[in-house]
């Protein structure tokens, strides 16, 4: 099975802030690699896919990169609205697996 | 604008069967894989299955001895079962549709909005 690392586990920011998330692959994984968005008590929702394409109705402000085992999802500057925890997915190979989630909590 | 929604019981007995449907409206569950997803504090999130609509299926091993996988579609519907259910399968359960994007890569673009199934006598 694939493993997904994300790091940092949580982190605190300010609004207008430039924000990064990494997530490595425990192998080599091409750009089979899905990003989400999940507010407390709701589903998650897709940000990107493919490792670096919008999600339609995703500000522009999202943006992801990588590919093979380390990616990143960037938000060039947060809004209040982006408070919450972001995941990796892979779908590279079965079983799909997640990372373990970022918390972006406001500084 | 595609819609899926769980339903099920909220509860279930230890060693008892879990069955949850997922309802989708809006499109039609023949042209695309669908999965179930749950989410649990000591777990994250974690891949349970997919099946498409030529009923070929695809499950996490960590789990495929106690889950089955099924559609029916007449009434445009997927459905789970988990058996001998413990206290470690309590989670929000979700279903999703897997789409497939730039030459076979999935990622869930539409997903329910969870249900929660609890494991307690």
């Amino acid at each position: 099975d694939i493993q997904m690392t994300q790091s940092p586990s949580s982190l605190s920011a300010s609004v207008g802030d430039r924000v990064t998330v990494t997530c490595r692959a425990s192998q080599a994984i091409s750009n089979n690699l899905n990003w989400y968005q999940q507010k407390s008590g709701k589903a998650p929702k897709p940000l990107i896919y493919a490792a670096s394409n919008l999600q339609a109705g995703v500000p522009s402000r999202f943006s992801g990169s990588g590919s093979g085992t380390d990616f990143t999802l960037t938000i060039s500057s947060l809004e209040p609205e982006d408070f919450a925890t972001y995941y990796c997915q892979q779908s590279y190979s079965i079983p799909w697996s997640f990372g373990q989630g970022t918390e972006v909590e406001i500084k | 604008q595609v819609q899926l929604q769980e339903s099920g019981p909220g509860l279930v007995k230890p060693s008892e069967t879990l069955s949850l449907t997922c309802s989708v409206s809006g499109d039609s569950i023949r042209s695309y894989h669908w999965s179930w997803i749950r989410q649990s504090p000591g777990k994250g999130l974690e891949w349970i299955a997919y099946i498409y609509s030529t009923a070929s299926t695809n499950y996490n091993p960590s789990l495929e001895r106690r889950v089955r996988i099924s559609l029916d579609l007449s009434k445009n519907q997927f459905s789970l079962r988990l058996l001998s259910v413990t206290a470690a399968d309590t989670a929000v359960y979700y279903c999703a549709r897997d789409l497939a994007v730039a030459g076979q890569k999935y990622y869930f673009d539409q997903w329910g909005q969870g249900t929660l199934v609890t494991v307690s006598s």
